[in-house]
């Protein structure tokens, strides 16, 4: 699976949109981009995920350049709820199931007032 | 709707002890993974199921380690003897898998298991 770059912190003022960069320089053709969130004491949670199209849902939206190299997710208006860890994974899915998710060290989101 | 549920949420035990941690997946769900989280390590898959079927273990530690899934709705992690090291969150998953989706995992709170 290809490796991803991700800051390993950001702020981000409450009420404005925040945007996270992942870098995944060796994405192959039949790689998704995953976004996860953790937020302190909780267990990761799912957020958004694609291919080549950019994607938008309730939550955020992602983002990928037109080479596939790189990412961002953006969460529109950040609320101090969205204070956690955001990480970016890159795989292959099969069967319909994201099977093994590799985290890496992730970008820790501070939402400030 | 229930989510996926963990028991115990913490656990402080002596070396040596078993130690047994316990799953609910997803009412539905057909994969379920088992994660270990430590500040050293990050989150690491330590063994995933299909359909109730071990698929990849590669990730357990050592014998001490095993994990099964007797059922649908139910799986264990135990830990005999355990180790100081062993101490960490074990988060437990689940997804649907097949039917040509692409579908999240979703986890459970953890177990924060503390070995003394």
């Amino acid at each position: 699976d290809a490796k991803t770059t991700q800051p390993p912190s950001m702020d981000c003022a409450e009420g404005r949109a925040a945007n996270l960069p992942c870098n995944h320089s060796t994405i192959s053709g039949n790689e998704y981009v995953y976004w996860y969130r953790q937020i302190h004491s909780q267990g990761p949670q799912y957020i958004i995920h694609g291919l080549k199209n950019n994607e938008t849902n309730e939550m955020a939206s992602l983002i990928i350049t037109e080479d596939r190299k790189s990412s961002t997710l953006i969460l529109p208006h950040a609320t101090l709820r969205d204070t956690a860890v955001y990480y970016c994974i890159v795989r292959v899915h099969y069967g319909g199931s994201q099977g093994n998710l590799i985290f890496g060290k992730g970008t820790k989101l501070s939402v400030k007032p | 709707d229930a989510g996926v549920i963990q028991s115990p949420r913490h656990e402080v035990t002596e070396m040596g002890q078993e130690v047994t941690l316990r799953c609910k997946p997803i009412s539905g769900h057909n994969s379920l993974f088992w994660y270990r989280q430590t500040m050293m390590r990050g989150l690491e898959l330590l063994i995933y199921f299909n359909n109730n079927v071990p698929i990849d273990d590669s990730g357990m530690p050592e014998d001490r380690f095993s994990a099964k899934m007797p059922n649908a709705s139910f799986s264990t992690l135990k830990i005999q003897p355990s180790e100081p090291r062993d101490s960490a969150v074990y988060f437990c998953a689940s997804s649907l898998a097949g039917g040509g989706g692409n579908q999240p995992q979703h986890f459970g709170d953890g177990t924060r298991l503390s070995i003394l």
